[in-house]
């Protein structure tokens, strides 16, 4: 089956610094990749939908400035938390849909985030 | 607007005994429907979905869910539950016309031996 990846797995870092995850999928061509949020014991929050050589679409309340993403190819996508605080510290997952398919996203493992 | 309700936070059952898991979801438009698993710490594997033709839907492990257009609704079902079906478990829609996957608050799912 479509698999996706994420690195790194957890990260730690200190505010105000920037930390990118990076998704990619390993067997397929994603040209629609999309990051969501998940915080503890909640449900996933799209934050983003990327298409590849374009400029991501941000759902409502979104900062772009401050989560950039690129889709620089086919089988990558990166977030990028720039300027991180406290607040941001949360579960990142990515999720990728295969070119030839309009329905099923494949996700990938996730990212735990944690901003001292 | 989209959304979708999945009403039941919290599901405790003991081994072997059947389960369903509730999800009822709201659109103005056709949507597709999907359960997604997620295990600790980890991503969201996909159960099953529902895009078109027969309404019972068969996935992996032993679940299956039924989709019923007058009553809104997709639960999740499984006749025999093990200790590793312990997990958190998505409902989630997306309506033809978007490229937007809406979740529901996710149902946790505890097997008791």
């Amino acid at each position: 089956g479509a698999v996706v990846s994420q690195h790194p797995s957890w990260v730690i870092c200190k505010s105000g610094t920037s930390v990118k995850i990076e998704c990619r999928s390993l067997d397929f061509q994603a040209t629609t990749m999309f990051w969501y949020r998940q915080f503890p014991k909640q449900s996933l929050m799209l934050m983003a939908t990327s298409n590849e050589g374009s400029k991501a679409t941000y759902e409502q309340g979104v900062e772009k400035d401050k989560f950039l993403i690129n889709h620089a190819s086919l089988t990558l996508s990166t977030l990028t938390v720039t300027s991180a605080h406290p607040e941001d510290s949360s579960f990142y997952i990515c999720s990728a849909r295969t070119s030839g398919s309009t329905d099923t996203q494949y996700f990938g493992p996730g990212t735990r985030l944690t901003v001292l | 607007a989209q959304s979708v309700t999945q009403l039941d936070s919290q599901v405790p059952v003991f081994e072997e005994a059947p389960v369903e898991l509730r999800c009822n979801y709201s659109s103005s438009v056709s949507v597709y429907l999907f359960w997604y698993v997620q295990y600790p710490n980890q991503g969201l594997q996909l159960l099953l979905k529902y895009l078109s033709g027969s309404t019972l839907v068969k996935g992996i492990n032993g679940f299956e869910a039924e989709f019923n257009k007058s009553q809104t609704s997709f639960h999740l079902r499984k006749p025999s539950v093990h200790i590793s079906d312990t997990a958190e478990y998505f409902c989630a829609a997306r309506s033809y016309n978007t490229d937007k996957l809406i979740f529901g608050t996710g149902t946790r799912l505890q097997v008791f031996p």
